[in-house]
């Protein structure tokens, strides 16, 4: 149980091209998603927090009208790279805790398989 | 804040070696441990947690002590499978801005050769 589904895997496109990237909860309701960002040889930095009705809380340096997020339902959010350029190049994570679970849940997130984007 | 250390690596070890990885953390709560594994090309799965002072997380024949007093949480196997081979991720998460926050540390790459 507890699959997040992440898509694409893969995207190589060219710079200014706006990119969405998908993140479900296959098997449970999620209200808070979290989209994260891993640099080669760096670890995961987390970018926002997403809320299902509700507008994303952005990490500190981390540009919201760079990176769009919408969290339309409890099964999706999205993350949109808008007007791509290389430095944007990376790789993005999603996560996903379970409806029910609260906010000070102690309990893991899931997390879904990535998204390598690279933008020539 | 929060911050989680970890031995950069990369780690080689033989197969049936013992494997231990370093995790120190700085927390200003009282926060609960995890370490992830990445294996190539895929997302982070959670390996084993713990979420007080001197609980032992276990799986897959790793294990990994939550040791308050040295605000530490290493990372151990007996005997290592070239299957092993991934990245493992240090975390700790706690209330921080009226959310569960999860802190990582940079990754230790472990590399086990037959």
């Amino acid at each position: 149980g507890a699959v997040v589904s992440q898509h694409p895997s893969r995207v190589i496109c060219k710079s200014g091209t706006s990119v969405k990237i998908e993140c479900r909860s296959l098997d449970f309701q999620a209200t808070t998603m979290f989209w994260y960002r891993q640099f080669p040889k760096q670890s995961l930095m987390l970018m926002a927090t997403s809320n299902e009705g509700s507008k994303a809380t952005y990490e500190q340096g981390v540009e919201k009208d760079k990176f769009l997020i919408n969290h339309a339902s409890l099964t999706l959010s999205t993350l949109t790279v808008t007007s791509a350029h290389p430095e944007d190049s990376s790789f993005y994570i999603c996560s996903a805790r379970p409806r029910g679970t609260g906010v000070y849940s102690n309990q893991p997130q899931h997390f879904g398989d990535g998204t390598r984007l690279s933008i020539l | 804040g929060n911050s989680v250390t970890q031995m950069e690596g990369p780690v080689t070890l033989s197969e049936e070696a013992f494997l231990t990885i370093n995790c120190t953390y700085t927390a200003t709560g009282y926060p609960s441990l995890f370490w992830y594994v990445q294996y190539p090309g895929e997302g982070l799965q959670l390996l084993l947690k713990a979420t007080k002072a001197d609980d032992k997380g276990s799986n897959k024949g790793f294990e990994a002590t939550y040791r308050k007093e040295t605000t530490s949480f290493h990372l151990e196997k007996g005997s290592v499978q070239v299957s092993d081979s991934a990245v493992y991720f240090c975390a700790l998460s706690d209330r921080s801005g009226g959310y569960q926050k999860v802190t990582f540390g940079i990754g230790t790459k472990l590399q086990v050769i037959p």
